[in-house]
């Protein structure tokens, strides 16, 4: 079945590094992939998305690109700041056409602290 | 706009407890979702709806029931509550399936502990 794998946290980072999480899947033919982020004591929120090989999703200073190549979704930010501090989960939904669209499979979450 | 509502916000149940979760919906999506959230885990899917009347299984529905007999309204059902329910639950919301694009709006989550 489908499955997504997100790098181990936490990550702890200081105030305007670089930030890299690394998310892979397994998914037949082409899902389409997401980034979401809860910020502590909320709901999921989505941060960016990306629907078929090679797009970029942006948002606030986040990036990730769609690489079908390696299965990869890899969410990166020039600059971090604290209000950045969340949990941050990779996703996929199937390809439309099958009877489990719309459904997300997560990743277990990865929690990035910043410090000032 | 409220967006996803959820009720209560935090729950103690004894074991063999039975409650239900509340989730209303203001944005006339037509899937629903609950999910569930175990520490260091990210979400698993219990149950779904793709519209009044319609619902299915997830990937772990076992313990749970739920019912949709309106668009706005999606509740959670926990029959003779178990420990291993103790988690963070979450209910969500899109427009439509079809277009899988589309982004699922999460409540911001009840948190229930069975002892």
């Amino acid at each position: 079945g489908d499955s997504v794998t997100q790098m181990e946290g936490p990550v702890t980072l200081s105030e305007e590094a670089f930030l890299t999480i690394n998310c892979t899947y397994t998914a037949t033919g082409y899902p389409s992939l997401f980034w979401y982020v809860q910020y502590p004591g909320e709901g999921l929120q989505l941060l960016l998305k990306a629907t078929k090989a090679d797009d970029k999703g942006s948002n606030k200073g986040f990036e990730a690109t769609y690489r079908k190549e390696t299965t990869s979704f890899h969410l990166e930010k020039g600059s971090v700041q604290v209000s950045d501090s969340a949990v941050y989960f990779c996703a996929l939904s199937p390809n439309a056409g099958g009877t489990s669209y719309g459904k997300l499979t997560f990743g277990q979450g990865t929690i990035l602290t910043v410090h000032p | 706009n409220a967006g996803v509502t959820q009720t209560p916000k935090f729950r103690i149940l004894k074991i063999g407890q039975s409650m239900t979760l509340q989730c209303t919906q203001d944005m006339n999506h037509n899937y629903m979702y609950w999910y569930r959230q175990d520490p260091g885990m990210g979400l698993k899917l219990i149950y779904y709806s793709v519209g009044a009347g319609i619902t299915d299984k997830g990937e772990v529905p076992n313990g749970y029931n739920v019912s949709r007999s309106t668009t706005e309204d999606f509740p959670l059902r926990l029959e003779l509550a178990a420990p291993s329910q103790t988690s963070v639950y979450f209910c969500a919301s899109s427009r439509t399936g079809p277009a899988r694009t589309d982004t699922q709006y999460f409540g911001p989550g009840t948190r229930l502990t069975v002892l």
